[in-house]
Parts: structure tokens; C-alpha cells; sequence
């Protein structure tokens, strides 16, 4: 199994509502990435999880709050989101930190807000 | 700081067209250089990487040559075809980083 697994893959969401962001992996991988990426525009690095801790946060808006509760699942928790906050949201894993050369990409979840 | 700049886009080819794809950097170390390709609606692929200079990344038909005296990482394919649709990102992380710094993307079109 060489994927990374994001759930949902759309997502539409009010200002005061709260939800979640799921990803998944089965490869070991000890870390794991949440990146932000607009319309037309590259992917921006949000956080890094290295063994379940977090060892970067890009000076994200507390308005979104990562989670890892074990080696294989990567939480988002969005909550009070404003409509800039419309985005596809990647998680990527890898095996350890420093190896952006060996990442690996889910398929996004394109999250919309109202 | 780390920067990748890429050739503006969109870019439109014709089935069997040969394509190159720009992309120059800034770096002030001795970065690892990456192409990533994303089709619609998916999330990012690994197309293609080279970790030092003169290195050639090879995928698909696709290769870029890391080039330090210039500084750049142009993406080529001899003969493209439709299925080669999508949008492509140079990118580069300093050694031992997993922080990857990406251009703005080229979008290419291949018609039959």
C-alpha cells in the first residue's frame, strides 16, 4: 500500500461550523504534512508531524488545529473558518523528517467556506 | 531566501510536440530539485528528481538536468501526449529539509 488516504475529498462548510479533515497512511511513513494549496496556485507547507509530534507549524492561524493521534492518521480540525480559507488541503507522508524527497501526496480535500 | 521561478503558462501543444517547461532557482545551499505533476481534480506526483549537479531525473519520457552554473531545472519531453494534460511544479528543499519550496505552476494542454 503506497497511498495517502484523504477523506473527504469535498467539503462545504459555514463560518461557525466546525469539522474535520482525515488522511491516512499504511507505509510506516513517520511523517506526515498538511499543506494548503489555492486555486492556481503551489502548495504552502502548514504543519509537519514527526513521530506524532508536531515539529513545524507555519504560523497557521490557531482557526485550524492539526492532530495526530497515532503514526498512521493526520487530523485537521478547522473551526470559525473564513471563506479565504477555500482551498484544496494536501497531506503528504514520508518516512522520516528531512526527506522531501520521498514524499508521498493524497488526493486533497477541496474545502469550500461560506 | 529559497525561491523557483517558472515559466508563465498556460502552455498548449499539439499530440507528438516537443515540450520544454522553464524553471531557474534560488538557493543558498545545494538544493534537491524536484517536478511534481498534478491532474485535475488529484493531488501531487513525484514526477521526476535530482539531488546534485549534472544529475539527469527521468520519468515517463520526461528528464531535467540539474544545471548549477545556471541554475536551472527545464523540464522536456521529445513527444507529449494527451494524457500528458496537467499541471506541473518545479520545486527544491534544502538538504536534510522536508520543506519543499514550489514555483506557480505551469498548466499544459495537449490536443489530439
Amino acid at each position: 500500500d503506497t497511498e495517502v488516504t484523504q477523506t473527504p475529498k469535498h467539503l462545504v462548510m459555514g463560518m461557525t461550523n466546525k469539522k474535520s479533515l482525515k488522511c491516512e497512511q499504511h507505509m510506516g511513513h513517520r511523517a506526515m504534512y498538511w499543506y494548503k494549496q489555492k486555486a492556481k496556485k503551489p502548495p504552502e507547507l502548514m504543519f509537519v508531524y514527526s513521530y506524532e509530534k508536531l515539529s513545524i507549524n507555519e504560523s497557521v492561524p490557531s482557526r485550524f488545529s492539526p492532530e495526530c493521534p497515532n503514526s498512521s492518521l493526520l487530523n485537521l480540525h478547522l473551526h470559525a473558518l473564513q471563506p479565504e480559507d477555500s482551498a484544496l488541503y494536501l497531506c503528504a507522508s514520508s518516512q522520516d523528517r528531512g526527506r522531501a524527497e520521498k514524499l508521498f501526496f493524497g488526493s486533497g480535500t477541496q474545502l469550500s467556506v461560506l | 531566501g529559497n525561491s523557483v521561478t517558472q515559466m508563465e503558462g498556460p502552455v498548449t501543444l499539439s499530440e507528438e510536440a516537443f515540450l520544454t517547461i522553464n524553471c531557474t532557482y534560488t538557493a543558498t545551499g545545494y538544493p534537491s530539485l524536484f517536478w511534481y505533476v498534478q491532474y485535475p481534480g488529484e493531488g501531487l506526483q513525484l514526477l521526476l528528481k535530482a539531488t546534485k549537479a549534472d544529475d539527469k531525473g527521468s520519468n515517463k519520457g520526461f528528464e531535467a538536468t540539474y544545471r548549477k552554473e545556471t541554475t536551472s531545472f527545464h523540464l522536456e519531453k521529445g513527444s507529449v501526449q494527451v494524457s500528458d494534460s496537467a499541471v506541473y511544479f518545479c520545486a527544491l528543499s534544502e538538504g536534510g529539509s522536508e520543506k519543499l519550496v514550489f514555483g506557480k505552476g505551469t498548466k499544459l494542454t495537449v490536443n489530439p
